[in-house]
C-alpha cells in the first residue's frame, strides 16, 4: 500500500536524551514536513524539505533536527535542547512545495 | 507566515443537523486544505480548494479567495463526523499555515 509510516507510534524520552522519530513514504514524493501539535492547538511547522538533501528551518526548529539522505525518508531527532517536546509529531508529503499534503499517523512523546 | 483564524472553537450537534465551519485569513489564499482530525490523531485529506465550490458526499466546501475565506459545510451530520476540522494556506514561500482548529462534537 501506498503511504506515509510513522515510527514508533509511543516514544518516551528521558531528561537529557536525543530521541529519533522515523518517517517514510512510498508515494515517491518529493517534499516532506514535520509539524508539532501541542493539545487543544492547531499544527505548527518544524522543518520542511523540497528535495533530498535540502532542508529548511520552519516556525519552531529550534531543538530539533533532520537529515534528508534519501527521497523516502525524512527522520526528525529531538535533542536535549528542546526544553518542552512533549507533543504530538507528524510527518507529511506533497508532491511539491505547493501541492497538497498527506499526513502519516503521529507519533506521540513523551519525557519521564 | 499567514495567520489563520477559524470559527466556531467548538461545535456540538444534534445528529442529523447541518453546520457551517469558517476559516479567514490574513493574507492571500494558496492552495486552501481543509482537514479532519480523528480521535486517534490521524489527520485526513477532505478537500484541496484553493477556488470554488466542491462536494464529496454530504461534505462540501467554498473559498472565496478575494475574500480571503473559506467554508466547510457538513450536512445530516453524523456520530463519525466528530473530530477536530483544521483548514490551512500556504504563505508565498510554501509553508503550511493551520489554524486553531474547529472540535465538533456530534451527538446521537
Amino acid at each position: 500500500d501506498g503511504g506515509i509510516t510513522q515510527s514508533p507510534k509511543y516514544l518516551f524520552r528521558k531528561e537529557g536524551q536525543n530521541v529519533t522519530l522515523s518517517c517514510e513514504q512510498n508515494l515517491n514524493h518529493d517534499a516532506m514536513y514535520w509539524y508539532r501539535q501541542d493539545p487543544g492547538q492547531g499544527l505548527r511547522l518544524i522543518y520542511y524539505s523540497q528535495i533530498v538533501n535540502d532542508f529548511q528551518k520552519g516556525d519552531i526548529a529550534e531543538g530539533y533536527s533532520v537529515s534528508r539522505e534519501k527521497k523516502e525518508s525524512f527522520p526528525l531527532t529531538v535533542t536535549s535542547a528542546q526544553k518542552n517536546p512533549t507533543a504530538f509529531y507528524l510527518c507529511a508529503s506533497s508532491i511539491s512545495g505547493t501541492e497538497t499534503q498527506y499526513f502519516g499517523p503521529g507519533t506521540r512523546l513523551l519525557v519521564l | 507566515g499567514i495567520q489563520v483564524e477559524q470559527s466556531p472553537p467548538d461545535l456540538i450537534l444534534q445528529e442529523g443537523a447541518n453546520s457551517t465551519l469558517r476559516c479567514n485569513f490574513s493574507d492571500s489564499v494558496n492552495n486552501l486544505q481543509w482537514f479532519h482530525q480523528n480521535p486517534w490523531g490521524q489527520l485526513i485529506n477532505l478537500f484541496y480548494i484553493p477556488s470554488g465550490t466542491k462536494q464529496n458526499g454530504r461534505l462540501s466546501a467554498t473559498t472565496v479567495a478575494t475574500e480571503r475565506y473559506s467554508l466547510l459545510y457538513i450536512s445530516s451530520s453524523q456520530t463519525t463526523d466528530s473530530g477536530v476540522y483544521f483548514c490551512a494556506s500556504h504563505s508565498n514561500d510554501y509553508k503550511l499555515s493551520f489554524g486553531a482548529g474547529t472540535t465538533v462534537t456530534v451527538r446521537a
